[in-house]
């Protein structure tokens, strides 16, 4: 079974703080995402990346950055944590040949006080 | 305008309904299409892909009309199980970016 793992269910961070979302696949995959999901607005993009050290700005990337040094692991970072970007947030990886199957992580509850 | 738009319901059907979901797509040049689902506090799953021609799986059956750009989710015969939030999702064009739509929720009452 593919396995996407996000290094925390939970986390409550200050405002200002910087903070790091890590996720580990397990399956080779070239292409990995981060969405944010929030109530009505469904799943929106913050970045993917579709090669080791290769990134592209998803449709909301202001106030993040990400870092792809192996091919496995994709981490987003929130550089000043702020109120409004407590969310929950959803790594996912796919391969090319079948992009549109996507496999996710459990989600990470972030909570910015 | 967002790229990917759902009626985001409720549906509240009984069992043994049959129930369809629309989804609309605002880039033309969009080259892949899919359903998925995702259950209350869990992650989303792939449901089906979207074929031209359409296609079925069980008692799913999904179209695209790409000439009015938009894809559709049929369920026949509801079940409880089904209750969830279908997500209809977009690849554009040059392969990888993967667009979700916000979801349709679908509660089955027995």
């Amino acid at each position: 079974d593919v396995k996407v793992t996000q290094s925390s269910r939970y986390l409550v961070k200050r405002t200002g703080e910087k903070v790091f979302l890590e996720c580990v696949q397990d399956m080779d995959h070239e292409n990995m995402f981060w969405y944010r999901q929030d109530p009505g607005l469904g799943l929106r993009l913050i970045y993917f990346s579709y090669d080791v050290k290769m990134k592209e700005k998803g449709d909301i990337p202001e106030g993040y950055s990400v870092s792809r040094e192996k091919k496995e692991r994709f981490s987003l970072i929130l550089e000043s944590a702020s109120t409004n970007q407590t969310s929950m947030y959803l790594c996912a990886s796919s391969s090319t040949g079948t992009a549109g199957e996507a496999f996710f992580g459990q989600g990470t509850r972030l909570t910015v006080v | 305008r967002k790229e990917v738009e759902q009626d985001p319901g409720p549906f509240n059907v009984p069992e043994g309904a049959t129930v369809a979901f629309n989804c609309t797509y605002s880039n033309s040049a969009s080259q892949s299409f899919f359903w998925y689902r995702q259950d209350c506090r869990k992650e989303p799953k792939l449901l089906m892909s979207v074929y031209s021609s359409g296609n079925e799986d069980g008692r799913f059956t999904a179209q695209l009309n790409r000439a009015s750009q938009y894809i559709s989710l049929l369920i026949r015969d509801s079940k409880l199980s089904d209750s969830a939030t279908y997500l209809c999702v977009v690849i554009r064009a040059g392969g990888f970016k993967t667009i979700f739509g916000a979801g349709t929720r679908l509660f089955v009452k027995a």
